[in-house]
């Protein structure tokens, strides 16, 4: 069954790095999404991606973030200068390309900010 | 903004005993999602409501839709310590992304 992967699984950097997240995700979906969770709390959107732009995005993506999808399978979340708040799991999620599919959710990238 | 909100924020119950979490949006709703998270993974998509009114099941577990299309519910019937995790929905006001709820973790106690 087709799903979706990201890397690293765990990331620890220092506050002020730069961090780039990696997902790919299913071959023919249309729509992704990066989402994240911090502990114990609820999944907080983050930004979505449409046909090569972003299409929505929440009051957390700030200027520190930035997504891309810079070839046909990759699609990568950037921290410009990453923060404490920032520590948090990060979801990578994809649905095809009716507007009412179900969203696949990668497995996840724990962002440890020291 | 869309606010989503659930409860219970936990629930605990015997195996075998029903359980059930509200899930109410701020604003009516085009469809809504219910996922699933267990410890430590990702959500997994469970169902989506379109209707009003709509109600689906799946083995012991029944969905809700309201007639607003303001409200949802998740039901399961006879717990089972599989189904321990997380429970959320999640409400899509005619926009391109969903807004999840809270949240609501189930404990089974065997």
């Amino acid at each position: 069954e087709p799903e979706v992967t990201q890397t690293p699984s765990h990331q620890v950097t220092q506050m002020g790095q730069e961090v780039i997240l990696h997902c790919v995700p299913i071959s023919n979906h249309l729509y992704f999404y990066w989402y994240r969770q911090i502990l114990g709390q609820k999944v907080e959107f983050l930004v979505s991606f449409y046909n090569n732009e972003i299409s929505e995005k929440s009051e957390i993506f700030d200027d520190q973030f930035s997504v891309e999808r810079p070839d046909g399978s990759n699609f990568t979340l950037k921290i410009r200068s990453t923060k404490l708040e920032d520590s948090a799991m990060y979801f990578c999620a994809s649905k095809g390309g009716r507007a009412w599919n179900e969203q696949f959710f990668g497995p996840g990238t724990r962002l440890t900010v020291l | 903004g869309q606010q989503v909100m659930q409860i219970p924020q936990y629930q605990h119950v015997q195996e075998g005993e029903d359980f059930t979490t509200y899930c109410n949006s701020s604003t009516t709703l085009s469809n809504i999602q219910w996922y699933k998270q267990r410890p430590g993974g990702h959500p997994v998509f469970l169902i989506q409501l379109v209707k009003s009114g709509e109600v689906k099941k799946q083995k012991r577990l029944t969905f809700q839709f309201g007639e607003a299309k303001k409200n949802s519910s998740l039901h399961i019937t006879a717990t089972q310590t599989t189904d321990v995790g997380t429970y959320f929905c999640a409400g899509d006001n005619y926009g391109q992304n969903f807004v999840f709820g809270p949240g609501t973790r189930l404990s089974v106690l065997p």
